[in-house]
């Protein structure tokens, strides 16, 4: 079946540094990818989406880019702060179902 | 507008007992998914509800775990009995008819020793 490859799995930056985490998938239908944020003793929140008809999409500090040429997607967040710190977990619904796909999660700790 | 709920936050049982957690999703939506994420891998689908009736539950581990939604409000998932194996952490999520987006509930954390 589908899966999908995140890395890295650790990530640490400095305060006003950029985080970048990508993630690969395989199956050539999936046509829309989410990007969620769980911090601790929450559940995963939604922080940005996008379509497999864009390229790009950005919302503030953080955008997505996807390739769908080369079956990737990336979380861009620059100028991070403390508070970005997190699991950040890719997704992607797989063709002819409603369900997601996630990777395998990245801890995203912004160093002050 | 409240998010989805679900209830137990924790609960820690012992193998063979039987533990039964509760999901109620953002009113109006139809759409309700279970999903576990087992210590450190990724977060797995269980199974997808459209109001009462199960779209899709190619997630099941196995038939210890029963998944209902009467009336298509919330939702249960029974673990009978539980195992070892069944602890993680168990999210529920909810969508809108032909909406792609699903929106996560807190988790329960369930352990079984």
């Amino acid at each position: 079946g589908e899966n999908v490859e995140q890395h890295p799995s650790t990530l640490s930056v400095q305060e006003g540094d950029s985080a970048v985490i990508k993630c690969t998938y395989s199956d050539s239908a999936s046509n829309y990818f989410p990007w969620y944020k769980q911090e601790l003793g929450k559940g995963p929140q939604l922080i940005i989406d996008i379509r497999s008809n864009v390229g790009e999409k950005k919302d503030q500090r953080i955008a997505v880019t996807l390739n769908k040429t080369a079956k990737h997607f990336s979380l861009h967040i620059t100028e991070t702060q403390p508070e970005d710190s997190a699991v950040y977990f890719c997704a992607l619904i797989t063709s002819g179902t409603y369900k997601y796909i996630f990777g395998t999660g990245t801890r995203l700790k912004v160093l002050a | 507008e409240a998010g989805v709920t679900q209830f137990p936050s924790h609960s820690v049982i012992e193998k063979g007992q039987t533990v039964t957690l509760r999901c109620d999703p953002i009113s109006g939506h139809d759409n309700l998914y279970w999903y576990r994420r087992v210590m450190g891998k990724e977060i797995k689908f269980l199974l997808h509800f459209v109001k009462e009736s199960k779209q899709d539950e190619s997630g099941m581990p196995n038939n210890r775990f029963l998944a209902e939604r009467t009336g298509g409000t919330y939702s249960t998932l029974k673990v009978q009995p539980a195992e070892l194996e069944d602890s993680g952490v168990y999210f529920c999520a909810s969508s809108q008819v032909g909406g792609n987006t699903q929106y996560f509930g807190p988790g329960t954390r369930l352990t079984v020793l």
